[in-house]
């Protein structure tokens, strides 16, 4: 029961540089999402998907692009980092309604610098 | 639009104290309200649920039911321990098309001895 896997953990970029975070998901869920958790701002939504091959735009979306090819796999996308995308990033995902929340992943730590 | 309020922090208790979280909630309709626990350097954790009005959800001790005519569903325990510290955060679930959640900032709770 592995649930949700968010790869890598820790990273350290430089400004201007890219990178790719991974999700992925063993539970068949339909839902998933990508959030950052900021000090004093709680967790803020910036892309979901309602399933394989679609995404859409959470509250913080900018500066930021993911991917839905699997219906297992979520990916994040920082083209070009900047000091303010410095954060914690949570993937979750939801089955089929509310009833179950989410299952969150443990998180990846991102510092640009 | 939807939002959660949640009492902020930091809290600090001693161990056997009895501990409230306040939330409350602006929703449209009967929104599912959640209650996760976030311990340190991991994620989330769906600690409580309630579904529908007058509800209780519990969990390891922990309470809180949901009160439609206050919109609330604050969080209490009884008696806690010092592994209950951790941050603790309100939300409502199954919201739009993307059955997005909405979260509070978080409220951390540090128990001693």
């Amino acid at each position: 029961n592995a649930g949700v896997t968010q790869t890598p953990k820790f990273r350290v970029l430089k400004t201007g540089q890219s990178m790719t975070l991974l999700c992925a998901q063993d539970m068949n869920h339909e839902y998933m999402y990508w959030y950052r958790q900021d000090p004093g701002m709680g967790l803020r939504l910036i892309h979901y998907s309602v399933g394989e091959g679609t995404t859409a735009k959470g509250e913080v979306p900018d500066g930021y692009n993911v991917s839905r090819l699997k219906k297992q796999n979520f990916l994040l996308g920082l083209e070009s980092a900047a000091p303010s995308q410095t954060s914690v990033y949570f993937c979750a995902s939801n089955g089929q309604g509310s009833y179950y929340g989410y299952t969150f992943g443990s998180g990846t730590r991102l510092t640009v610098v | 639009g939807d939002s959660v309020t949640q009492m902020e922090g930091p809290v600090t208790l001693s161990e056997e104290a009895f501990l409230t979280i306040n939330c409350t909630y602006t929703a449209t309709g009967y929104p599912s309200l959640f209650w996760y626990v976030q311990y340190p350097g991991e994620g989330l954790q769906l600690l409580l649920k309630a579904t529908k009005a007058d509800d209780k959800g519990s969990n390891k001790g922990f309470e809180a039911t949901y009160r439609k005519e206050t919109t609330s569903f604050h969080l209490e325990k009884g008696s806690v321990q010092v592994s209950d510290s951790a941050v603790y955060f309100c939300a409502l679930g199954g919201r739009g098309t993307g059955n997005q959640f909405y979260f509070g900032t978080g409220t951390s709770l540090t128990v001693i001895p």
